[in-house]
Formats: C-alpha cells, structure tokens, sequence
C-alpha cells in the first residue's frame, strides 16, 4: 500500500481537461512543499512534469500544471492529447523516516 | 545535459547481492545534488530505496535500510547500489535518479528527481 493515495484510473477525451489528485497527510503533502509529479509511457523511465507543487520544469508543456490544497495535490492536464495516455505518480518528502514517498500511480487513457 | 546510467547484472540468484553502478555524464557528481535510486516491480508502482550526497552522506527507506548500501566515487562520476540478501520480491526494474536539493534551516529536504536513467531490470532467480 503507497503511502500517497492516487486514483488507479482516470479519462477523458481528447481536448478535454482532467485532473489526478494525490492524497497523503500533513506529514507529506499538506506539511510541505515538495510534492512533484512523473509521467511514466510504456517501457519507459518516468520524467518530471511538476515539481514543488506546481512548477513545470524547461521543455513541459504548459498544458500541465500543479496545484495542493491541505493534504491534496492535483495534477491538472488541459487540451487533452494522445500522447498524454501515460501513467503519472506523485511523490513528496516526507517528515517521517521513510523520507521520500509515492503514490500508487494512476493509468491515463485518452478516449 | 547531464545523463545517467545504469549498469549492472540483470539476474541474480535468491540469497545473493544485487550491485548495480550508475555513471554520471554531461555534469559532476560532485554537484549541490543527491542522486537517488528508485526500483519498480513488473506492473507496481515507484519505491525510492535511497540516496546520496557527493560527500558520502546516505538517506535510505527505512523498509529497505538494513539490506542497501549506496555509495559513490568521485573519480568515476558514479554511484553504485547494493542489495543484500534478495528474493524474488526484488526483482523489478531499477532506475538512478537526480534528487533536486532544499536546504530550510541547515536542514536537507529532497526534491523532485529531475533527471533518471533508462532503467535496468533485474530479475532474482535461481
């Protein structure tokens, strides 16, 4: 069991926005800011969408963007594209002596 | 840019140790950065197993401590994993990670992990 509570799926079509959240306590996400977020294709290593709550690092594309409210952080994908079908975790720091933590995980399908 | 990866042996025998090595190009090891190590079994999620500091400064997962050793060489720009004592329930692919760096109050906190290897499976079998 993650410590961090994602949803294991979510949809939308394409053009469509849709959000994830990422659930933990004031430990983690509702204590700090720290939280980030990875796109993960098939196969393939994950990479950095949001970092520190909502920052996009260079080359994401602005269709992404972060946000957190109390122990909630939410992954917000606008313009929905194809590409987009992915799936995406989160992680935060930690207080407690596990230090770093993820969620499950949460399988995008672009309809 | 800085680039990351990871080698290794791709099976080990149960009761063995996994060692995988990260090498680091394009920048130094000896940056403001920790470089991390996170593994994902086949069809499971992430789990960071540990990270260290150029100067030799470790953090592990605590569910994990009592098997991992992480090191680093500098005059290599690499860092490498040790995993003692395996079962099958290490098998997984095992990424290396850049950890971006907060200092609050003289106090570490990690980051984001900005930058990651392709990744190396590794299956424990006899």
């Amino acid at each position: 069991q993650s410590a961090l509570t994602q949803p294991a799926s979510v949809s939308g079509s394409p053009g469509q926005s849709i959000t994830i959240s990422c659930t933990g306590t004031s430990s983690d996400v509702g204590g700090y800011n720290y939280v980030s977020w990875y796109q993960q294709h098939p196969g393939k290593a994950p990479k950095l969408m949001i970092y520190d709550v909502s920052n996009r690092p260079s080359g994401v594309s602005n269709r992404f963007s972060g946000s957190k409210s109390g122990n909630t952080a939410s992954l917000t994908i606008s313009g929905l594209q194809a590409e987009d079908e992915a799936d995406y975790y989160c992680s935060s720091y930690t207080s407690s002596s596990t230090f770093v933590v993820f969620g499950g995980g949460t399988k995008l399908t672009v309809l | 840019q800085v680039q990351l990866q990871e080698s290794g042996p791709g099976l080990v025998k149960p009761s063995g140790t996994l060692s995988l090595t990260c090498a680091v190009s394009g920048g130094s090891i000896s940056s403001s950065n920790w470089w991390s190590w996170v593994r994902q079994p086949p069809g499971k999620g992430l789990e960071w197993i540990g990270e260290i500091y150029h100067s030799g400064s470790t953090n592990y997962n605590p569910s994990l401590k009592s098997r991992v050793t992480i090191s680093v060489d500098k005059s290599k720009n690499q860092f490498s994993l040790k995993l003692s004592s395996v079962t099958a329930a290490d098998t997984a692919v095992y990424y290396c990670a850049r950890t971006r760096a907060d200092y609050v109050w003289g106090s570490y906190r990690p980051g984001a992990f900005d930058i990651w290897g392709q990744g190396t499976m590794v299956t424990v079998s006899s």
